[in-house]
């Protein structure tokens, strides 16, 4: 089964900020099938990006997604306040889907 | 519009039974699969298994084989999660979540059901 690390564990970014959020796999994802989704506390999480780098409908373009095989990144190029959350990746390029640890960023 | 609505937050005692659900709308059900992620206190996310509504086809996540069964009315576009015995390391927030299948993203999500098993 495949193994996500994700890094840091936490990233603590004032407003305007650049985020840059890592998620490294023990094994090469097939296809560019990696998503990305940002859960705030309370709420259910969301489909920030798809494909590596396909944005959902409605995520604004500040998100953008890069990477292959076993390194990717997702980029918050300056962060909003609603923007603090935790970021999440997950390959589906196989079953059963599993998660990153996840990525807090906080308010610095 | 997409819609998963998820039934309210349980609260139960060990060894007792439980069956939550999460009803969808807004798109066609011989298409989609709903899956099923928990999220224990604090910790992050773990798929469990996923049920695609046109036949109920089921397929289960290892970590949860036999400890759950996921069902679902595709008169109603009602997918469940239940539970025989529960135990107190059930307590846990659970998603449903649409999929087009077992190896796709997870695009819409239900707000959340939280069951609390307790003594």
């Amino acid at each position: 089964e495949i193994v996500l690390t994700q890094s840091p564990g936490t990233l603590s970014l004032s407003p305007g900020e650049r985020a840059t959020l890592s998620c490294r796999a023990s094994q090469s994802v097939s296809g560019n099938f990696l998503a990305w989704y940002q859960q705030k506390p309370g709420q259910a999480p969301k489909l920030l990006i798809y494909g590596v780098s396909t944005r959902a409908t409605g995520i604004p373009d500040r998100f953008s997604g890069s990477g292959s095989a076993t390194d990717f990144t997702l980029t918050i190029s300056r962060v909003e306040p609603e923007d603090f959350a935790v970021y999440y990746c997950q390959p589906y390029d196989n079953s059963p889907l599993t998660f990153g640890g996840g990525t807090k960023v906080e308010i610095k | 519009e997409v819609q998963l609505v998820q039934s309210g937050a349980e609260v139960k005692k060990p060894g007792e039974s439980l069956k939550i659900s999460c009803g969808a709308s807004g798109f066609s059900f011989t298409t989609y699969w709903i899956a099923w992620v928990r999220q224990m206190p604090g910790k992050g996310l773990e798929w469990m298994g996923i049920i695609y509504l046109g036949d109920s086809d089921t397929k289960y996540s290892p970590s949860f084989q036999g400890q759950v069964t996921i069902s679902a009315d595709k008169s109603t576009g009602t997918a469940y999660l239940q539970w025989g015995s529960l135990k107190a390391s059930d307590t846990a927030m659970y998603f449903c979540a649409r999929q087009r299948g077992s190896r796709h993203y997870l695009d819409y999500w239900g707000q959340g059901t939280l069951v609390t098993v307790s003594s």
